[in-house]
């Protein structure tokens, strides 16, 4: 089946560790996305990707990092760097030049000890 | 710039009451997109309806309903007869016409449909 992949579910970090989420889709979509969700905030952008080898931050996008070497793949590092690192982390993909909605992934819950 | 408001934060209601979601949005572009989403409590994101701004006739699915007047700048959904698996989170959000750049999110909706 189509669709986006998220891992792991859940997550947990040590304070001053680096941690990569991963997100992979099978849809063929150009575009891909990394939005951030904390209670009662909606969902902030961090990253997005519109083409393989290229990237734009968001409005959030300190203390991330991303890479986009592969149309499917498009994995989020949460830095060191980022104070408040415990949120719950959407990776959405959509097809490029078509206007169809964004599709979203199942989703990983990042919570740092 | 581009901004979405959905002003109701919860909502709760007795199953089989019908309920609105309200939503406001600002931009600046002639054409655009505007969508809702579902957020049950798994937390993924369903995706319910998108609507260009070409278009203004209302929509109906089953249940749902979207009222879109872009006199108002407003994209308010309805929920009939409410049962309580529609219990979640509802985002609305706003895209620019390419539908290929990031979605713009309402903080949303919480609704509680109580048995």
């Amino acid at each position: 089946d189509g669709g986006i992949t998220q891992s792991p579910k859940y997550l947990f970090r040590k304070e001053g560790q680096n941690v990569t989420l991963s997100c992979e889709q099978n849809l063929n979509h150009d575009a891909m996305y990394w939005y951030r969700q904390d209670p009662g905030q909606g969902l902030r952008l961090i990253y997005y990707s519109q083409i393989v080898n290229d990237f734009q931050k968001g409005d959030i996008a300190e203390g991330y990092s991303v890479s986009r070497e592969k149309k499917e793949s498009f994995p989020l590092t949460v830095t060191s760097a980022q104070k408040n690192p415990t949120a719950f982390y959407l990776c959405a993909s959509s097809s490029r030049g078509e206007p169809i909605a964004q599709y979203f992934g199942p989703g990983t819950r990042l919570t740092v000890l | 710039a581009q901004k979405v408001t959905q002003a109701q934060t919860e909502i709760s209601v007795v199953e089989k009451e019908d309920v609105t979601l309200d939503c406001v949005y600002e931009t600046r572009d002639t054409t655009y997109y505007l969508f809702w989403y579902k957020q049950p409590p798994s937390g993924e994101l369903v995706f319910l309806i998108r609507r260009n701004s070409f278009d203004e006739q209302n929509e109906i699915s089953g249940r749902y309903s979207w009222n879109f007047q872009k006199s108002t700048s407003s994209f308010n959904f309805t929920i009939t007869a409410s049962q309580v698996v529609d219990s979640a989170v509802y985002f609305c959000a706003l895209s620019d016409f390419s539908g290929n750049t990031p979605l713009v999110f309402g903080k949303g909706t919480r609704l509680s449909v109580i048995a």
